[in-house]
């Protein structure tokens, strides 16, 4: 499986303030996504990332409130802009379709905690 | 869209025994069904998955059962540990990679 990492790993933020989250992989992936997940909850899906166009957004998440970013295959970023305390929660990347080895399984990056005072 | 159920959302076992978590899901289309574990603190870990044409798979002391017909399936661990205490994720997969996911299940193996 592919090596994901995600920064910052936690970040303490003060509402009305935008963070930028990265993700890198260690190979080129097809597929890149963003997940939220709330204390004790699921897993959601915020959008998924397109290199070279403009990411697909779920219902209830907008590109002006979730801006993302995909300039290749390998890297991706989510912008949680204008904070507020409800945007807390732990935001986890994840990829699929391994270029080398054609896959549809999902392999989520650590995670990066925010919480917005 | 598709629409993933997942029961229960709390169980509780003795070590040794067995534990089984069940979903359901919506779209006849879906046709991968991995389950994911989380620890505290941790990213979800991929433990095993089924595709539509199978109808079960078994890795070790974990198996997957899969009924297309009646859109549900199944996780069983079997002599459950301490380590297997966990959050489990089901899965759906209608096409395209986008996976819904079910709310979870908190495992908790009493020693």
């Amino acid at each position: 499986s592919a090596v994901i990492s995600q920064k910052p790993s936690r970040d303490i933020c003060q509402r009305g303030t935008s963070l930028t989250i990265q993700c890198q992989v260690d190979s080129q992936v097809t597929m890149m996504f963003w997940y939220r997940q709330q204390p004790g909850q699921s897993l959601t899906l915020i959008a998924t990332a397109n290199q070279g166009s403009e990411a697909t957004y779920e219902s209830g998440f907008v590109i002006d409130k979730f801006p993302i970013s995909r300039p290749n295959l390998t890297f991706s970023t989510l912008t949680v802009s204008n904070m507020s305390p409800e945007d807390s929660s732990i935001y986890l990347c994840s990829v699929g379709g391994v270029l080398a080895g054609s896959t549809d399984t999902q392999y989520f990056g650590p995670g990066t905690r925010l919480t917005v005072l | 869209g598709e629409n993933v159920e997942q029961h229960p959302s709390t169980l509780s076992v003795q070590e040794g025994d067995s534990a089984v978590i069940k979903c359901t899901y919506s779209d006849s289309a879906s046709n991968y069904f991995p389950w994911y574990k989380q620890e505290l603190g941790k990213r979800p870990q991929l433990i095993i998955d089924i595709r539509s044409n199978v109808g079960e798979k078994k890795d070790q002391r974990i198996a997957v059962t899969l009924n297309k017909t009646a859109k549900h399936f199944s996780l069983h661990i079997t002599e459950t540990q301490p380590e297997d205490s966990a959050v489990y994720f089901c899965a759906a997969t209608p096409g395209g990679f986008k996976t819904i996911f079910g709310a979870g299940t908190r495992l908790f193996v009493k020693a």
